[in-house]
């Protein structure tokens, strides 16, 4: 079947406005992951969610930023009033459980604050 | 805080040599090392990885060495081709919802 995909694949948006990042996961995936990735950097942690429920935000910078996954399968990451230092990839990975071994990412969505 | 440290940033080899990259780690609790291959535009695709109860792992042409007691673990292409070229992350798994911690990264660029 179909990896993980992310829509929109670009972004971009002006200083101060309201964006909404989709994630895709593969079929029957439980576990989603969400990632930011500067340039020239690693993958950074955000959140994570077993099915529903956000398991582990700790990851995500401040109340700017809000993930949901309403139905335990596809995930929107949403931030606020944006700032030109959330310029980034936004990756989104999913995984057949919490702890599997492999995640599985998509292409990400580059999102550009002017 | 890094929690997993990469080097080299970049790297540069022929056709045929054998880049190596390497990774350290501070957190014991860390219980998966996989590395991930990723070109311009995608997402990181997982290439090998690695427990810490193993020294060596081999897939191929790609070859993981672990030394558990070092904090310590790198990779290596045997007969590396331009095909190669991409940048190559280390990653190892940890935390609450067991998310992985990704190194900086290291660009490798294979000359024909």
């Amino acid at each position: 079947g179909a990896g993980v995909s992310q829509t929109p694949s670009n972004k971009v948006t002006e200083k101060g406005k309201y964006v909404e990042l989709r994630c895709d996961p593969i079929s029957g995936h439980t576990a989603l992951y969400w990632y930011r990735q500067s340039l020239g950097q690693g993958p950074e942690f955000l959140i994570y969610f077993q099915g529903t429920g956000a398991a582990d935000d700790s990851g995500l910078p401040n109340d700017r930023f809000f993930a949901v996954r309403p139905e335990g399968s596809v995930s929107t990451l949403k931030i606020q009033r944006t700032e030109r230092g959330d310029s980034a990839v936004y990756l989104c990975a999913s995984s057949s459980a919490v702890g599997g071994d492999t995640q599985y990412f998509g292409p990400g969505t580059r999102l550009t604050v002017l | 805080q890094q929690q997993v440290k990469q080097s080299p940033q970049s790297l540069i080899v022929q056709k045929g040599g054998i880049p190596i990259i390497n990774c350290a780690y501070e957190n014991t609790a860390f219980d998966y090392f996989p590395w991930y291959q990723q070109f311009p535009g995608k997402g990181p695709a997982l290439l090998i990885a690695i427990r810490p109860d193993v020294s060596e792992k081999k897939e191929g042409r790609f070859t993981i060495s672990f030394n558990k007691s070092a904090k310590q673990f790198s990779l290596h292409i045997m007969d590396s081709q331009p095909g190669d070229s991409a940048t190559y992350f280390c990653a190892a798994r940890g935390g609450a919802g067991n998310q992985f911690y990704f190194g900086t990264g290291t660009s490798l660029t294979v000359i024909p």
